[in-house]
């Protein structure tokens, strides 16, 4: 079973903090994805990787930076946190390939900035 | 740009009922459909993901069908439970492995 996890569940911080948020995914995938959901918008791309130390914006990439060392972990880097990046943030991954593979997501942290 | 649609936006049954989700979405050419469920607060759990050279995929109660050239798909909930309760979320994968994800159904399953 593809397992996909995050390093917290819940986070509170305040404003102005540099806040982590870890992803780790243990089948191998080539990509990973961090996403933000909020209520009445959905669930947005915000970057994502497709190999080591590679990284691509998605739809909303103001206020966050990535990073991708090893292959098995991405992480979401808000290096200022602010009140709007309160939110859920989910983690996925999958596959690489001309196809579009199945991502498998994580549980997902909530995060409120005070 | 792909679109997603999930109508309707909440939907309130009494137990024992089936039910039909349904999700239309305006780019045919996607590679796959998948239905998820998330409970209030927490991630996303798959239910079914119907490949695009299928029409259809069953898990237990559950029967997601795909129709690309009508661009529709439907989740059927056979005899609903309140364990049911939840929003459940239809994402379309486009090419790059790009998702576009629908509003979500939220549903309530009275006892």
């Amino acid at each position: 079973d593809v397992k996909v996890t995050q390093s917290s569940r819940y986070l509170v911080k305040r404003t102005g903090e540099k806040v982590f948020l870890e992803c780790v995914q243990d089948m191998d995938h080539e990509n990973m994805f961090w996403y933000r959901q909020d209520p009445g918008l959905g669930l947005r791309l915000i970057y994502f990787s497709y190999d080591v130390k590679m990284k691509e914006k998605g739809d909303i990439p103001e206020g966050y930076s990535v990073s991708r060392e090893k292959k098995e972990r991405f992480s979401l880097i808000l290096e200022s946190a602010s009140t709007n990046q309160t939110s859920m943030y989910l983690c996925a991954s999958s596959l690489w390939g001309a196809s579009s593979y199945e991502q498998y997501f994580g549980p997902g942290t909530r995060l409120t900035v005070t | 740009k792909q679109e997603v649609t999930q109508i309707p936006a909440a939907l309130s049954v009494p137990e024992g009922e089936n039910l039909v989700l349904n999700c239309s979405f305006t780019d045919s050419a996607i590679y796959n459909l998948q239905w998820f469920r998330q409970d209030p607060g927490k991630g996303l759990t798959s239910l079914l993901l119907i490949q695009s050279s299928q029409r259809e995929q069953t898990s237990g109660r559950l029967n997601a069908s795909l129709d690309k050239s009508s661009g529709r798909s439907t989740l059927y909930i056979a005899a609903s439970q309140p364990g049911d309760s939840a929003t459940y979320l239809c994402v379309a994968y486009n090419a790059g492995n790009m998702l576009t994800f629908g509003g979500g159904t939220r549903l309530m399953v009275k006892p």
